[in-house]
């Protein structure tokens, strides 16, 4: 199947700071990617969705100078979650999504635990 | 708009025993569905999809889906439950007329195996 990472796995960062995230498909290209949350006990929430070349389309009550998303190339997102506070702390996931003939599947990636301290 | 479902926040069985989760959609279209699963600490992973094709569904790990137009169901089964299928469980649903093939996911179902 195909294979999405994601960088870093985990990270503490302290309040006010700035982290970025990486999301990578490794092995096909992606025009779309996606950004998504998960709190604790509780589903995906999308976040975001991320087109190579253009801006980035946020959900509703998403932040978008909070989290920036970059898709400079076909391979490669990042989220950029700036002035970090506590309540960012969260599970990030993104996924990448597959175009091929008639049929569509989105990949994901292993995600990113952010912590906030 | 499309909804899903997942009529059960846990499910506890028996290694060996059948394994159930339970999943209603609402779409306004004809709707892909899918299975995923995510073990702890790690990332989604596709089980099965729906794409209009066959109703009834086979993916990995033996398990399968079978769709029910009339019902708004897509309900995972597994004949025979193993230890390492501890994990937890979204059905998600996609309206292929849906800009950017964006994915609604269900709440979960978290699955424990009992030895």
């Amino acid at each position: 199947g195909a294979v999405v990472s994601q960088h870093p796995s985990r990270v503490i960062c302290k309040s006010g700071t700035s982290v970025k995230i990486e999301c990578r498909s490794l092995d096909f290209q992606a025009t779309t990617m996606f950004w998504y949350r998960q709190f604790p006990k509780k589903s995906l929430m999308l976040m975001a969705t991320s087109n190579e070349g253009s801006k980035a389309t946020y959900e509703q009550g998403v932040e978008k100078d909070k989290f920036l998303i970059n898709h400079a190339s076909l391979t490669l997102s990042t989220l950029t979650v700036t002035s970090a506070h506590p309540e960012d702390s969260s599970f990030y996931i993104c996924s990448a999504l597959r175009q091929g003939g008639s049929q569509e599947t989105q990949y994901f990636g292993p995600g990113t635990r952010l912590l906030v301290l | 708009a499309q909804s899903v479902t997942q009529l059960d926040s846990h499910v506890s069985v028996s290694e060996g025993t059948p394994v159930l989760l339970r999943c209603n959609y609402s779409s306004s279209y004809s709707p892909s569905l899918f299975w995923y699963v995510q073990h702890p600490n790690k990332g989604l992973q596709l089980l099965l999809k729906y794409t209009s094709a066959a109703t009834l569904v086979k993916g990995i790990n033996g398990f399968e889906a079978e769709f029910k137009k009339s019902e708004t169901s897509f309900h995972l089964t597994k004949p025979s439950a193993h230890m390492s299928d501890a994990a937890e469980y979204f059905c998600v649903v996609s309206d292929l007329r849906n800009a950017g093939n964006m994915l609604t996911f269900g709440g979960g179902t978290r699955l424990m195996v009992k030895p």
